[in-house]
């Protein structure tokens, strides 16, 4: 099956820890992007990146980092210096990322901390 | 900045009534339009989307919207919704941005339809 996938789909974190969240999409997509989804404010954009080894920060890029060394993977590390992660976060990926491409998204993540 | 508004962000309607989800952007380039929908418990996905021609476009399960340009708006209307078309509803703009592409969502409408 071709998709997106994230894991864990729950997890939690103890104030102070560094967690990393997965992303994998087996699309040969070349884009891939990573949203916050909060009651009331919608989708807003962390990281994206439009092909391996490069990446750019979204509207709300603070306390979070991302790597993109691999073409199918972008995992998103939600750092301590994150002063309010507890979300759900979306893993996103285009074809290449133009204007016309429309956003698979995979099943999210609920991150909650404790 | 880019932005997309969505104006209501609690919708209930009874089932065979008429909806519309209004959507405004602001953005004075090029850009694609987009609705997407997510049912409860299930992925995010595209319910249609605007690119060029004719400005009402039609998506899947009856839905369409109308890209209204001088308006900025792109509105999603459904003649007659069941209760099955419950879900949160979110416009989004494709625009250009100095590092590439970049899609911009509004902060979403949540239908509920009443059986």
């Amino acid at each position: 099956d071709g998709g997106i996938t994230q894991s864990p789909k729950y997890l939690f974190r103890k104030e102070g820890q560094n967690v990393t969240l997965s992303c994998e999409q087996n699309l040969n997509h070349d884009a891939m992007y990573w949203y916050r989804q909060d009651p009331g404010q919608g989708l807003r954009l962390i990281y994206y990146s439009q092909i391996v080894n490069d990446f750019q920060k979204g509207d709300i890029a603070e306390g979070y980092s991302v790597s993109r060394e691999k073409k199918e993977s972008f995992p998103l590390t939600v750092t301590s210096a994150q002063k309010n992660p507890t979300a759900f976060y979306l893993c996103a990926s285009v074809v290449r990322g133009g204007l016309t491409d429309t956003q698979y998204f995979g099943p999210g993540t609920r991150l909650t901390v404790l | 900045a880019q932005s997309v508004s969505q104006h209501n962000h609690h919708v209930i309607l009874s089932e065979a009534a008429s909806l519309e989800l209004g959507c405004n952007y602001s953005y004075g380039g090029t850009v694609n339009l987009f609705w997407y929908v997510q049912y409860p418990g299930q992925h995010l996905q595209l319910l249609l989307k605007y690119f060029s021609g004719d400005p009402l476009v039609k998506g899947i399960k009856g839905f369409e919207a109308e890209f209204i340009k001088s308006k900025f708006s792109f509105n999603l209307r459904k003649p007659s919704v069941q209760w099955s078309d419950t879900a949160e509803y979110f416009c989004a703009v494709n625009a250009q941005d100095t590092g590439g592409f970049k899609t911009i969502f509004g902060a979403g409408t949540r239908l509920f339809v009443k059986a």
